[in-house]
């Protein structure tokens, strides 16, 4: 079985201008989140899907950043404009249920701001 | 806020050793996972617990939960270079998001 694919893998931009990310959940699984980490922190939540509809986006910076689950399956995360705080390690992860019970994560991608 | 805080923030130990690593939270919870973090990848889920359970195994891993107290510990008996990792305690609350802690820093030498 796939795993969660995630691209690119690393990333540098200078402040201000936008950036963009790719996932690919594990096929089949409904619920696909995006976390966003900061060097040394724990994974903190910035919006979850489930199919194609947002059930939890409380905790994303919505003047900068957005996402879309087009069709229920791949996802986009986009930044602009980028912040220097906006640096860290962006990882996406997916599951089955609406349970949020075991969820698989990708490698992520390093944004590395400028 | 920070729901679940683990503890010690590092922990460095010999290969054989056992390593215990605790998870404190702050409001009542569904379920606490453990995941662990291998340097540069994403995390991998190692065990859930749910709130009426006391006690988890699975292979080397052994992990309590104390309602109670609120807190939750990680034990990995018999230790190898390769458990070298962070690992980190997620509560999952009614409100169903999962949080993560700041995780534990594991290093196991050879």
């Amino acid at each position: 079985e796939a795993g969660v694919a995630q691209s690119p893998r690393y990333k540098i931009i200078e402040k201000r201008q936008s950036v963009a990310f790719w996932c690919n959940p594990i096929s089949g699984h409904a619920t696909l989140y995006w976390y966003q980490q900061i060097l040394g922190q724990g994974p903190k939540l910035l919006i979850q899907f489930q199919n194609n509809g947002v059930v939890d986006d409380s905790q994303l910076p919505k003047d900068r950043f957005s996402a879309e689950r087009l069709k229920g399956v791949d996802s986009t995360l986009k930044i602009q404009p980028a912040k220097l705080e906006d640096s860290a390690v962006y990882l996406c992860a997916s599951s089955s249920g609406q349970s949020n019970e075991k969820l698989f994560f990708g490698s992520g991608t390093q944004l590395s701001v400028l | 806020s920070q729901q679940g805080e683990e503890d010690p923030q590092a922990l460095s130990i010999q290969e054989g050793e056992n390593a215990t690593m605790n998870c404190s939270y702050k409001t009542s919870i569904n379920n606490l996972q453990w995941y662990r973090q291998n340097s540069g990848r994403g995390l991998v889920h190692l065990i859930l617990i749910r709130s009426n359970e006391r006690e988890k195994h699975s292979g080397r891993l052994r992990v309590t939960l104390d309602t109670s107290k609120k807190s939750s510990s990680l034990l990995i008996t018999a230790s190898r270079a390769a458990d070298t990792a962070s690992y980190f305690c997620a509560t999952l609350t009614s409100g169903s998001r999962l949080t993560f802690g700041e995780g534990t820093q594991l290093t196991v030498n050879p």
